[in-house]
């Protein structure tokens, strides 16, 4: 089992304020993918990463793939409440599995 | 919309019944998955098929059979669930290859067992 552990569980902020959620694992993995979920809804990818060390932007979005390809940060700058939502991390092994975390459900208020 | 649909959002069943959860994608993929989405555990990949045949099944007990007559539908068939089995059951696709193969998830079907 490739475990993902995603930090904090719950995170609840005020809009404007800027965050960083976790995604650890002792394993290497070929590539990992941010989803979020809302309420009644499945997971939509955000971003895919690849390469080591690797930094993508979405607007106020940035994710980074650790040097080892271990682990992974999501920071978002200037929070609305529009962001809210589970995040969630999930890790592909080098097999082509697919390994999700537990998720960060991410409240921001107005 | 993501493309893929599931039906029904919700269900409620008795211990006793029999019903089935189903999954279409308008996508033209190639893969398909059921995944099993509870309180306080990381989504559980229950199946996994790839051109109709199943090629993937994590230990799944026997009272959930899947089903895929073609690659745009997926079904899941339940009987004699047990309360622990209440959760979001999430149906994915995708084409099922390379390092950046994107999954599309389904909204998900709500199922209580009593």
């Amino acid at each position: 089992t490739q475990l993902l552990e995603q930090s904090p569980q719950f995170l609840s902020i005020q809009e404007g304020e800027n965050l960083t959620v976790y995604c650890n694992s002792s394993s290497v993995f070929s590539s990992l993918q941010w989803y979020r979920q809302e309420p009644g809804e499945g997971p939509v990818l955000l971003v895919t990463v690849v390469t080591g060390g690797e930094v993508k932007k979405l607007k106020r979005l940035t994710f980074q793939f650790g040097d080892a390809r271990k682990d992974s940060s999501l920071h978002i700058t200037a929070a609305q409440p529009g962001d809210t939502g589970l995040y969630l991390c999930a890790g592909r092994s080098t097999l082509g599995r697919l390994y999700f975390g537990r998720g960060t459900q991410l409240t921001v208020w107005p | 919309e993501t493309g893929v649909t599931q039906t029904p959002r919700h269900l409620v069943m008795g211990m006793t019944n029999k019903k089935s959860l189903k999954c279409e994608q308008h996508l033209g993929h190639n893969a398909m998955y059921w995944y099993k989405q509870s309180a306080k555990k990381p989504l559980e990949l229950m199946f996994v098929y790839n051109f109709k045949e199943q090629t993937e099944n994590n230990s799944v007990p026997s009272r959930f059979s899947p089903e895929c007559p073609n690659s745009s539908h997926l079904f899941l068939h339940l009987h004699t669930l047990q309360p622990e089995d209440s959760a979001l059951y999430l149906c994915a696709s995708s084409q099922g290859r390379g390092d950046t193969d994107t999954q599309y998830f389904g909204p998900g079907t709500r199922l209580t067992v009593l």
